[in-house]
């Protein structure tokens, strides 16, 4: 069965600083990879997406993120963080079968910024 | 393009009851997913629905179904509401070879 871990529940950031959030997935074969972020009580926005490729994908609101086989890991960068970028982000896999099919998501990482 | 809607936006229900929430998808989408979501917890896959079609369906009771109607929007219906069933349910689009749209919830608290 498929699953993800996001280690880190709570993290704490000062503005401008980097940001990094760790995901790792269990799957049989690769897997579509996604990162999510929410607002408090709000939907969920696509941040970037992973199907094939280049293992570092660039995504919106100046967010990137590193596919790494070998560690099954998906973790989520920024350099430098806003503090609009307070929100709780969540690492999701799908199958490769077809991009909108079942998501399992992570538990997620809220995301505090520090002025 | 006014993406995924759903409705209500908040409703407040009392334990035994049955609720209806609705999904409109984004337009050209023809799929919708259902998910929970837990105060504190990452989304949780109920169901989905293709062609008027159960496709696939999470580790959901028989209290949790659904419906698409010809027009791809669908329903949720939640019977014998219990008040672990409170949470905000996300419902999500796509089409073939697209990644899923997210609408913004219906917060369901059940008294």
């Amino acid at each position: 069965a498929q699953s993800v871990t996001q280690p880190d529940i709570h993290i704490t950031v000062s503005e401008g600083a980097s940001l990094e959030l760790r995901c790792n997935y269990s799957y049989g074969a690769t897997p579509y990879l996604f990162w999510y972020v929410q607002s408090p009580g709000q939907g969920l926005q696509l941040l970037l997406k992973y199907f094939s490729g280049d293992t570092l994908v660039q995504g919106i609101k100046g967010f990137e993120a590193e596919f790494k086989r070998s560690q099954s890991s998906f973790n989520l960068r920024k350099p430098s963080v806003h503090w609009s970028d307070a929100a709780e982000y969540f690492c999701a896999v799908g199958s490769p079968s077809a991009a909108g099919n079942k998501l399992t998501f992570g538990g997620g990482t809220r995301v505090l910024v520090k002025p | 393009d006014a993406g995924v809607t759903q409705s209500p936006t908040h409703l407040i229900k009392t334990r035994g009851q049955q609720v209806t929430l609705r999904c409109s998808p984004k337009s050209g989408h023809d799929t919708v997913s259902w998910y929970q979501q837990a105060l504190g917890q990452g989304p949780q896959f109920i169901f989905q629905y293709y062609e008027e079609e159960e496709r696939q369906r999470g580790n959901f009771p028989d209290r949790f179904s659904g419906h698409q109607f010809p027009n791809y929007s669908s329903e949720l219906n939640v019977n014998a509401l219990l008040l672990g069933d409170s949470a905000l349910y996300l419902c999500a689009s796509s089409a073939v070879n697209t990644e899923a749209f997210f609408g913004q919830g219906t917060r369901l608290t059940v008294v």
